[in-house]
């Protein structure tokens, strides 16, 4: 059975920073592209940053390149989402996802989400 | 890259179908067989229920389904039943892998 359980999430400033983790477990995790998706209140979800199986490539909204960085461990099943220069647009729900493929085309299980709120 | 467009709303009894579209452009929806569909109830995360726009992902029940046409994807729901009600979410692959997710359809059944 595919897990996928975020940490890291909190409150902040805006300029401040926040790491987001995720643990995977279930399936072969250096196999498969990972990516996290957030979800504001009442909004649809957008997708903000992936990584390819082998971690060799990484890839960003333009909402958040240059202060985002995705990373994988996949000695340990882990993804990690360093967040910084946090905007109050960057509130919401964040998601760590599992994709089809090595490389992001389409996800197909999500975690249960983590809450980020930047707010002064 | 912008959100794909989806009716804010859709219904219909018990039994009967509905039809939610999804409208991109040619760079995302048009131009790839990579269009998704999930389903997401009040306080969970979303369920994949269709994937490259008209395949089942294991346990989801053939009363959905997907199709394409041009830059615009469908799911039907059939025969609808009451734990149907819920949000509904298409994605599709936009190119240079990115992906890129419409607003959502709150789907009542009446």
């Amino acid at each position: 059975e595919v897990q996928l359980l975020e940490s890291g999430g909190g409150s902040v400033q805006p300029g401040g920073s926040l790491r987001l983790s995720c643990a995977a477990s279930g399936f072969p995790f250096s196999s498969y592209a990972m990516s996290w998706v957030r979800q504001a209140p009442g909004k649809g979800p957008e997708w903000v940053s992936g990584i390819s199986g082998s971690g060799g490539s990484t890839y960003y909204a333009d909402s958040v390149k240059g202060r985002f960085i995705l990373s994988r461990d996949n000695s340990k099943n882990t993804l990690n989402l360093q967040m910084s220069n946090l905007r109050a647009e960057d509130t919401a729900v964040y998601y760590c996802v599992k994709d089809q493929r090595s490389a992001p085309r389409g996800v197909d299980y999500w975690g249960q989400g983590t809450l980020v709120t930047v707010s002064s | 890259q912008s959100a794909l467009t989806q009716p804010p709303s859709a219904s219909g009894s018990p039994g009967q179908s509905v039809t939610i579209s999804c409208t991109g452009t040619s760079s995302d929806v048009g131009g790839y067989n990579y269009v998704s569909w999930y389903q997401q109830h009040p306080g969970k995360a979303p369920k994949l229920m269709i994937y490259e726009v008209n395949k089942w992902p294991s346990g989801v029940p053939d009363r959905f389904s997907g199709s394409k046409s041009g830059n615009t994807a469908s799911l039907t729901v059939s025969g609808l039943q009451a734990e149907d009600e819920a949000d509904y979410y298409c994605s599709s692959y936009a190119g240079s892998n990115n992906l890129v997710f419409g607003g959502g359809t709150k789907l009542t059944v009446l």
